[in-house]
């Protein structure tokens, strides 16, 4: 069964560095690309940006570039969002989500989501 | 890049069939989603008439031109939920979501 088991509920101060993970199981890691997506409460969905584990490609929405940072570690197959800076608009509810199919292709899998809250 | 247009709400009765459309580019190769409150969203149509296994089969989509269609037949009241379409734009390596539709069933 694939899982994407995401990290716990954050609470930080503006200017605070932040990592929130997203742990696969259950299918080949590397084989799928794995994207990230923000929901602000009582909003849509944003697309963030997409992380290839195989070969490290990486693309970002204009609107997140420079803003966020997706990496992955093979190893534990695990994949991360990360701000160098939050700031009170980063407040949110951010999911992962392995895409399936093509370049065109769905997203299957959604990780439960991961809260993040930002104080000013 | 551009924009995806879905209707803010739809309403419709138990038993009835309610209709979602997504207005844009690109949405023959649509996708649609189902987001309940609380929970993640959960893909219910994929290339904009595939369903997924698990989805009833109520659930269906179609395509015309530059409008897509989700379409759910017989609506329960655990159909309430937002839903949303997405498609990829391949000229700017992005997906877009459209605006989501709340589906409110009376």
């Amino acid at each position: 069964e694939v899982q994407l088991v995401q990290s716990g509920a954050e609470v930080k101060k503006a200017g605070e560095s932040l990592k929130i993970s997203c742990k696969a199981s259950g299918y080949t890691f590397s084989n799928y690309w794995i994207a990230w997506v923000r929901q602000k409460p009582g909003k849509g969905l944003e697309w963030l940006g997409i992380f290839y584990p195989s070969d490290s490609d990486v693309k970002y929405s204009p609107s997140f570039r420079g803003q966020v940072s997706i990496s992955v570690d093979k190893s534990i197959n695990t994949a991360y969002l990360q701000w160098n800076s939050l700031g009170a608009s980063d407040s949110a509810t951010y999911f992962c989500a392995r895409k399936m199919g093509s370049s065109s292709g769905w997203y299957q899998n959604w990780g439960q989501g991961t809260l993040v809250t930002v104080s000013s | 890049s551009y924009v995806l247009t879905q209707p803010p709400s739809v309403s419709v009765a138990p038993g009835k069939a309610a209709r979602i459309t997504c207005g844009g580019n690109n949405t023959e190769t649509v996708h649609w989603y189902q987001q309940k409150p609380g929970q993640a969203p959960v893909l219910v149509i994929y290339y904009a008439s595939g369903r997924p296994s698990g989805i009833p089969e109520r659930f269906s989509g179609s395509n015309s031109g530059n409008t897509a269609t989700l379409t759910i037949s017989r609506i329960e009241a655990g159909d309430e939920a937002d839903y949303y379409c997405q498609v990829w734009d391949s000229s700017s390596n992005i997906a877009l979501f459209g605006g989501g539709t709340k589906l409110t069933v009376l």
